[in-house]
């Protein structure tokens, strides 16, 4: 089946710093989403990527849908400890009708120290 | 809040019996998903609903089923319960496009002793 790497597993940075993350996968997904998760909580939506090449922004966080459509990165700039948390990329393919199922990579545990 | 409403938030049971989860989308959402997730997996895609059918299978245990009421909410029933199932149980539903990722809710955290 479809399975995404995601990388690195962990970080622990300095507030302030830049960081970045990425997903690969040997399959081609239609729609890379970022999701963040904090202890207690369900992920939440961070940025979707339609369009391969496609780069967004969403305030200090930016990510790219890769051209080959095989990867993605998301960035955070200027990290503040509420950015702590655990951060998962998200394919989802094109199965036609109405089935939309997510794969998911295993995630990035982000610890900023104040 | 994120408009997906799970119940109950914490559950502890004894291995070999069965529990329901609960789950009621946000309004307007017809796609319910399911999702395990544990420490060493990671978020598992269990299984779909959309309009009350089944849409997609996921890595569910014949142990594990669901359904999707016509109200739109499901529930996720787990039976002969094992220490291993012990886990977050995430429900997510997502509108008709479903281009637009999953809005997920706050999880039910299931506890097998």
């Amino acid at each position: 089946g479809q399975q995404l790497n995601q990388s690195p597993q962990s970080m622990f940075i300095q507030e302030g710093e830049d960081v970045s993350m990425n997903c690969t996968s040997s399959s081609i997904f239609n729609t890379w989403l970022w999701y963040k998760q904090e202890p207690g909580e369900g992920p939440v939506l961070l940025i979707a990527l339609y369009k391969a090449g496609e780069l967004t922004s969403n305030g200090r966080l930016t990510a790219q849908f890769g051209i080959t459509r095989k990867d993605s990165f998301l960035n955070i700039s200027a990290s503040i400890p509420s950015d702590v948390g655990i951060y998962f990329c998200a394919g989802q393919g094109d199965s036609g009708g109405s089935n939309y199922k997510l794969t998911f990579g295993k995630g990035t545990l982000l610890t900023v120290n104040p | 809040d994120s408009g997906v409403t799970q119940t109950p938030k914490h559950l502890i049971t004894a291995t070999g019996q069965r529990v329901t989860l609960r789950c009621s989308p946000r309004s307007g959402d017809l796609s319910v998903y399911w999702y395990q997730q544990s420490l060493d997996q990671g978020l598992q895609f269990l299984i779909q609903y959309y309009n009350g059918e089944e849409r997609a299978k996921g890595n569910i245990l014949e142990r594990f089923s669901a359904q999707q009421f016509p109200d739109l909410h499901s529930e996720l029933n787990l039976s002969s319960l094992e220490l291993g199932d012990s886990a977050l149980y995430f429900c997510a539903s997502s509108p008709p496009q479903g281009v637009y990722g999953y809005t997920f809710g706050s999880g039910t955290r299931l506890t097998v002793v």
